[in-house]
């Protein structure tokens, strides 16, 4: 079955750049869409975004002037990039796999953390 | 503030029956958009409990049951165990969202 890992870094400055990484084993990124949630510490959950392999988006309204998600069907991953960060986007980023309208496999989440 | 409202605690003892509400609108659950609903361990990651309203993964034990009417949704939980103390989700479509929206969560304590 598919299991999902974030990778990327647990600690960006404001005003930069997030960067985070999804890899996809047991299957293929050659099917279905691809999530990004976040949840920020004490608090409920955030849809991020879709993508699909074909690179088709989805964002969620309020991040999408800073987001960019993209798929490597090549590496058989997806990633997350999220600009002019500030303490608000500090979350543990968890990414999904998406089918239907729902998330039916996690991943184990990843914490970053917005700080100077 | 989310779009799907949750009660933020339910309590019950070991044995009992629970149902953690979650009310929508005629932009999601309304508009006829199934319910999905998730369970978070503390420290963990959500885990799919029941999708499209009321159908359990392979897995998921029967006391976990599902409902949708109109603008609403419920999950059920029987024969409360000591290890579904857990904070639980319902998350929809939302078409003037274009998007997912989750509920706020709701936090079972098990007494």
């Amino acid at each position: 079955q598919v299991q999902l890992q974030e990778s990327g870094p647990g600690l960006v400055k404001p005003s930069e750049t997030l960067s985070l990484t999804c890899t996809v084993s047991g299957g293929s990124v050659n099917s279905y869409y691809w999530s990004w949630v976040r949840q920020p510490p004490g608090k409920g959950l955030e849809w991020i975004g879709n993508v699909y392999h074909g690179g088709n988006t989805n964002y969620n309204s309020s991040l999408k002037s800073r987001l960019t998600i993209s798929v490597d069907t090549s590496e058989n991953k997806f990633s997350l990039r999220l600009t002019s960060v500030t303490a608000a986007d500090t979350a543990v980023y968890y990414c999904a796999k998406f089918v239907g309208d729902w998330f039916d496999v996690w991943g184990r989440g990843i914490l970053v953390s917005v700080s100077a | 503030q989310s779009l799907l409202t949750q009660p933020p605690s339910v309590s019950g003892a070991p044995g009992q029956r629970v149902s953690i509400s979650c009310t929508g609108s005629s932009s999601n659950v309304g508009a006829g958009y199934d319910v999905h609903w998730y369970q978070q361990l503390p420290g963990k990651a959500p885990k799919l409990l029941i999708s499209e309203n009321t159908n359990r993964p392979s897995g998921v034990p029967d006391r976990f049951s599902g409902s949708k009417s109109g603008t609403s949704a419920s999950l059920a939980i029987s024969g409360l165990q000591a290890d579904d103390e857990a904070d639980y989700y319902c998350q929809s479509y939302d078409s003037s969202l274009s998007g997912a929206v989750f509920g706020g969560g709701t936090k079972l304590t098990v007494l």
